[in-house]
């Protein structure tokens, strides 16, 4: 049973582009829903998180969108970069539990100069 | 400011055989989570440990256990190994047993042939 949905698998964007990535997920006790980058050989880093009490959140160019009542939530990021390109992940989880975070399979991004 | 330190970052292992991993968390961190992410899938969560203690486990067999020492490092052991263990298997550090604020190492990369 996957409980936190992503797409799309891969993504190709435009150097200044917007690049959205969305997921969903089905467990209504998650409060805590991060997203992560990797690149190649590295382990995921932490890039933005949300608490549900917010429809929104930014940081820099990475803003979340977050929607409870359709169990939603989204990555994007503005003014895309080459830079940017790698795998982005998103998790849920109970924020102060001790059962982990529950990942998505991930969204490839590839940003074109 | 060391991160997340894991080691061997390579590993060949033929299938019956066991295997030990390690890692060491950040600095300020107390508790260490461990996943295993396939190639091409997101992390899945293994188990966590905090106060020397496994809090809890996610979907992996018994041939999955762990230790975590008075100086917060801990350590994976995978026993009969099978070749679908071959995986990315990465450690994770947090305050308190909580979920938020994770930081991963850069895993160690599991071959069983």
């Amino acid at each position: 049973q996957q409980q936190v949905k992503q797409s799309p698998q891969s993504l190709i964007v435009q150097k200044g582009g917007i690049s959205i990535i969305n997921c969903a997920y089905e467990n209504t006790a998650f409060d805590y829903f991060p997203w992560y980058q990797q690149f190649p050989g590295k382990g995921p880093a932490l890039l933005i998180a949300i608490r549900p009490d917010v429809s929104e959140k930014k940081e820099g160019r990475f803003t979340i969108s977050f929607n409870k009542s359709a169990k939603q939530f989204s990555l994007h990021i503005m003014d895309s970069q080459p830079g940017d390109s790698a795998t982005y992940f998103c998790a849920a989880s109970k924020g102060g539990g001790a059962d982990g975070l529950t990942f998505g399979k991930g969204t490839h991004l590839i940003i074109q100069p | 400011d060391a991160g997340v330190t894991q080691s061997p970052t390579h590993l060949i292992k033929t299938r019956g055989q066991q295997v030990t991993l390690r890692c060491s968390p950040k600095s300020g961190h107390d508790t260490v989570s461990w996943y295993q992410q396939a190639l091409g899938q997101g992390p899945q969560f293994i188990f966590q440990y905090y106060e020397e203690e496994e809090r809890q486990r996610g979907n992996f067999p018994d041939r999955f256990s762990g230790h975590q020492f008075p100086n917060y490092s801990s350590e994976l052991n995978v026993n009969a190994l099978l070749l679908g263990d071959s995986a990315l298997y990465l450690c994770a550090s947090s305050f308190r047993g909580l979920n938020y604020g994770y930081t991963f190492g850069s895993g160690t990369r599991l071959t069983v042939v």
